[in-house]
């Protein structure tokens, strides 16, 4: 199973709701990402989890909280977001977060869109 | 610090055609190189990846070598399918806990 699960495929939020974002894998990888796409654009990546510890946060603004419950699960939640951040939000994991050989495998994403 | 750089899309081809989309990468140690592909409404997918100088990576029919000398990983297909009509995505493992540093990305367009 190579296979990482986004829920859900898409989401329409108001800019004072709180949601989340949810992700897994069961492929035993211990670092898991959030990244956040714009249309015709690379992905940018936004937090870094290993081995559940938060290791890498991209100046990310508070509005966004991410969560590692345990090492299979990662959460995004939102709250009080902007129009501006309407993007395809993607999930991927690889088998660790060291060294150089860190293949990762990409969810197909939530398409957010804040109103 | 490490970049990749890509050949700026969008590329338009006829199927059968052949497909080359130009990587060069800048990079401190010995990086990982990946290709990523990107259909329309979907998340990435990993095309092919090279983890050493003059590997080469295969899949699907596309191929990339991985050469220090010349700092590149050009993504290469002998017959191209309307199929194919994709985002293409070069990439790089940084050292930096996992970070991926990608490439502006290629649009391909295969027309019957």
């Amino acid at each position: 199973d190579t296979e990482v699960t986004q829920t859900p495929k898409h989401l329409v939020m108001g800019m004072t709701n709180k949601k989340s974002l949810k992700c897994e894998q069961h492929m035993g990888h211990r670092a898991m990402y959030w990244y956040k796409q714009k249309a015709k654009k690379p992905p940018e990546l936004m937090f870094v989890y290993s081995y559940e510890k938060l290791s890498i946060n991209e100046s990310v603004p508070s509005r966004f909280s991410p969560e590692c419950p345990n090492s299979s699960l990662l959460n995004l939640h939102l709250h009080a977001l902007q129009p501006e951040d309407s993007a395809l939000y993607l999930c991927a994991s690889s088998r660790d977060a060291a060294g150089a050989n860190t293949e990762a495998f990409f969810g197909q994403g939530t398409r957010l869109t804040v109103v | 610090g490490n970049s990749v750089t890509q050949m700026e899309g969008p590329v338009t081809l006829s199927e059968e055609a052949f497909l080359t989309i130009n990587c060069t990468y800048t990079a401190t140690g010995y990086p990982s190189l990946f290709w990523y592909v990107q259909y329309p409404g979907e998340g990435l997918q990993l095309l092919l990846k090279a983890t050493k100088a003059d590997d080469k990576g295969s899949n699907k029919g596309f191929e990339a070598t991985y050469r220090k000398e010349t700092t590149s990983f050009h993504l290469e297909k002998g017959s191209v399918q309307v199929s194919d009509s994709a985002v293409y995505f070069c990439a790089l493992s940084s050292n930096q806990g996992g970070k991926l540093i990608f490439g502006q990305g290629t649009e391909l367009s295969v027309k019957p």
